[in-house]
């Protein structure tokens, strides 16, 4: 597509319950991060996927999270057993990675995640 | 492993005055340093970055950024302030040579506010 697409745009979901987040990059690239930006705080790196290579999840705050890229295309983050403090902006971000990865990333628009 | 700060939650500019954000940034070699700009309800946009080369570098309207090696910084700059230019602006470093991973680091943000 042309952009990096993210969905749903916004969730709602009851302490304890599981979502999915999903993410479709930008065709062609082949890096794909998951951050989150809490209210007032910064950009936390969650995890990467970088072509068929092993994903880099020193990122995830607890087991609770898990994401996954399939085909090397779409990824799903979820959150398993939802906490108040999950409810964050989850966003999605993919680049061309060459050697170095001197790329900058494009973004998507973000999954607000509100834990009730 | 990388790291990044920026040491101003905010700053405020009349229009038409030049403006400042501060980045410094910590990483085990020569970094990679970018700038990305979230205006209010809008996803994150690359700005610029510094790569390799000229220590100025200029990037989408009007920003320009100078990478100090002796003082590990990359203050974003612009000569003449918008009121538009109001968002919150990132600082990131990566590690070309990937010893903290393949990620991105993201400083806290710098919320600019521009006064007409």
């Amino acid at each position: 597509g042309a952009g990096v697409s993210q969905s749903p745009s916004n969730k709602v979901t009851e302490k304890g319950k599981d979502v999915e987040l999903r993410c479709d990059p930008i065709s062609g690239h082949t890096a794909l991060y998951w951050y989150r930006q809490s209210l007032g705080q910064g950009l936390e790196f969650l995890i990467y996927f970088q072509g068929n290579s092993a994903p880099d999840k020193s990122g995830l705050p607890s087991d609770r999270f898990s994401a996954e890229r399939t085909g090397g295309s779409v990824s799903t983050l979820t959150i398993q057993r939802t906490q108040q403090e999950d409810s964050a902006v989850y966003l999605c971000a993919s680049s061309i990675n060459n050697p170095g990865g001197a790329s900058g990333y494009t973004f998507g628009s973000g999954t607000r995640l509100t834990v009730v | 492993a990388q790291s990044v700060a920026q040491p101003e939650d905010q700053v405020n500019v009349a229009e038409g005055n030049p403006l400042t954000v501060k980045c410094t940034y910590s990483v085990s070699g020569n970094p990679y340093l970018f700038w990305y700009v979230q205006y209010p309800n809008r996803g994150l946009q690359f700005l610029l970055k510094y790569i390799t080369g000229d220590n100025l570098v200029k990037g989408s309207y009007g920003f320009e950024a100078e990478f100090n090696k002796s003082q590990t910084s990359f203050h974003l700059k612009k000569p003449s302030a918008l009121v538009s230019d109001s968002a919150l602006y990132f600082c990131a470093v990566r590690d070309p040579l990937n010893t903290g991973g393949f990620k991105t680091i993201f400083g806290a943000g710098t919320r600019l506010f521009v006064k007409a």
